[in-house]
């Protein structure tokens, strides 16, 4: 079962602008955590933010958090070549004996140099 | 350097055949993942482990077996009765289970074509 759906699915940017990707989700949540992934490759973590949390920042990472909304956005500031890559957010559920991460469709950026 | 290895990085395999994937990792994590990848989706869970000897189904466990009887290892079959095998399969691992922050370290993958 899918819970997280990205927007946009792809962006391309140059490089140097700012990259914005938006989460949206269905339940309720304990975090909620993104993940970046190079083609072909595995998922790397980049951030992860609790449900009493509204905004964090990591680096050029920006995460915020609106549980009102069932949303979140990711923010990377001056994006570089090297961010070329799909980014996923991934939500962690309370499930009585289980707890698990549920993955997101993805958002394909290309930041053209 | 610790992380999670998977092997084979490519595997072809012809219908009606049965396939092991491997997924060792040296980050003394206690639980680890299978999940599935096809093109313009995201993560399916097809299984979990929280201890050894110990795990569960995940969202889309049929044609799949798994084991798990060491901690390091968690091998990942694809049996001849899962309709639509191809696809790219992460392993991922990780230290807590439970309530809290349940962060997953991937594998680089593994890519399935039946021909």
């Amino acid at each position: 079962s899918q819970q997280g759906e990205e927007d946009p699915q792809a962006l391309s940017i140059q490089e140097g602008e700012n990259a914005t990707m938006n989460c949206s989700y269905k339940t309720s949540i304990n975090n909620l955590q993104w993940y970046r992934q190079n083609s072909g490759r595995g998922l790397v973590h980049l951030i992860l933010i609790r449900s009493n949390e509204r905004e964090k920042h990591s680096g050029r990472l920006r995460v915020t958090l609106d549980t009102s909304k069932k949303s979140s956005s990711l923010l990377i500031t001056a994006s570089r070549a090297a961010d070329t890559a799909s980014y996923f957010c991934a939500t962690e559920v309370y499930g009585g004996a289980t707890n698990k991460l549920i993955f997101g469709t993805g958002t394909l950026l290309a930041v053209q140099p | 350097d610790g992380g999670i290895t998977q092997s084979p990085k490519y595997l072809f395999r012809k219908e009606g055949q049965n396939v092991t994937l491997s997924c060792e990792q040296n980050l003394n994590h206690d639980a680890m993942y299978w999940y599935r990848q096809d093109p313009g989706q995201g993560l399916r869970l097809i299984y979990y482990s929280q201890i050894v000897n110990d795990f569960q189904k995940g969202d889309i466990a049929e044609g799949y077996s798994v084991s798990r009887e060491k901690k390091e290892s968690f091998p990942l079959t694809v049996t001849s009765a899962q309709k639509n095998p191809t696809a790219f399969y992460l392993c991922a691992s990780s230290s807590f289970w439970g309530a809290g922050a349940n962060v997953l370290t991937f594998g680089a993958g593994s890519r399935l074509t039946v021909l």
